[in-house]
């Protein structure tokens, strides 16, 4: 089976960056997804990751190693917008995603 | 990006009704859909995966004479939830997902919150 873990929650301040780290126990592994969900609405795509490296879309990156079974998304320049539920998701080749439970980022004035 | 759209967004039945709940991808086919299932502060379990024109794959503890699943087409999906009881009362899900140019993106759909009483 398949197996993530993410912290439970981080806190911020406006303008900082903060680091959301996620490592997983998986077969099968293709790719590494993360996802925004706000209170009461669904999950939001943020980014995809299949290749070593950091993937840079905006304000938000996220790094995927492999070998490390690890990656992480980056939050920068936070915004009182950006408190929600991230989660990351691990993608297999038997075609179906496996969800961590979710990383609550509460950003502070 | 793609689009996903679910309908109801919301339903409130008495329990040992059935419930339909429909899934459609907007502007693009999808072969595979997925069914989650998101209780309150919790993650999103997947259900099944649905596949066009064919069974749909259960995972483990998901019963399916419960949670009746049809991929009719390839932009349509339903979930039906059989003889409802509060404890179905949960916030369902649904996504297709893209595998484009090695790029792989699951679109989500807005919800579905059911409420058995």
């Amino acid at each position: 089976g398949q197996s993530l873990e993410q912290p439970s929650e981080v806190t911020a301040v406006e303008g900082a960056i903060v680091q959301i780290n996620c490592t997983y126990q998986t077969s099968g592994f293709y790719g590494l997804s993360w996802y925004q969900q706000h209170d009461g609405g669904a999950p939001t795509f943020l980014s995809y990751n299949a290749l070593d490296g950091l993937e840079e879309t905006g304000r938000f990156s996220s790094f995927l190693s492999r070998s490390d079974s690890y990656g992480y998304l980056l939050l920068q320049e936070l915004q009182m917008k950006d408190s929600a539920s991230y989660f990351c998701a691990v993608y297999t080749n038997a075609g179906k995603s496996t969800f961590g439970d979710g990383t609550t980022l509460t950003v502070k004035p | 990006g793609a689009v996903v759209s679910q309908h109801p967004s919301w339903v409130i039945c008495k329990s040992g009704t059935s419930v339909k709940i429909e899934c459609r991808s907007l502007d693009f086919q999808a072969t595979t859909m997925f069914w989650y299932r998101q209780f309150p502060k919790q993650s999103l379990m997947l259900m099944a995966t649905s596949n066009e024109g064919s069974k749909a794959t259960y995972e483990q503890g998901v019963e399916k004479d419960k949670f009746l699943i049809n991929h009719a087409s390839l932009t349509l999906s339903t979930l039906t939830v059989t003889s409802a009881h509060p404890e179905d009362s949960s916030f369902y899900i649904c996504s297709a997902t893209s595998l484009a140019g090695g790029q792989y993106e699951q679109f989500f759909g807005p919800g579905t919150r059911l409420t058995v009483l």
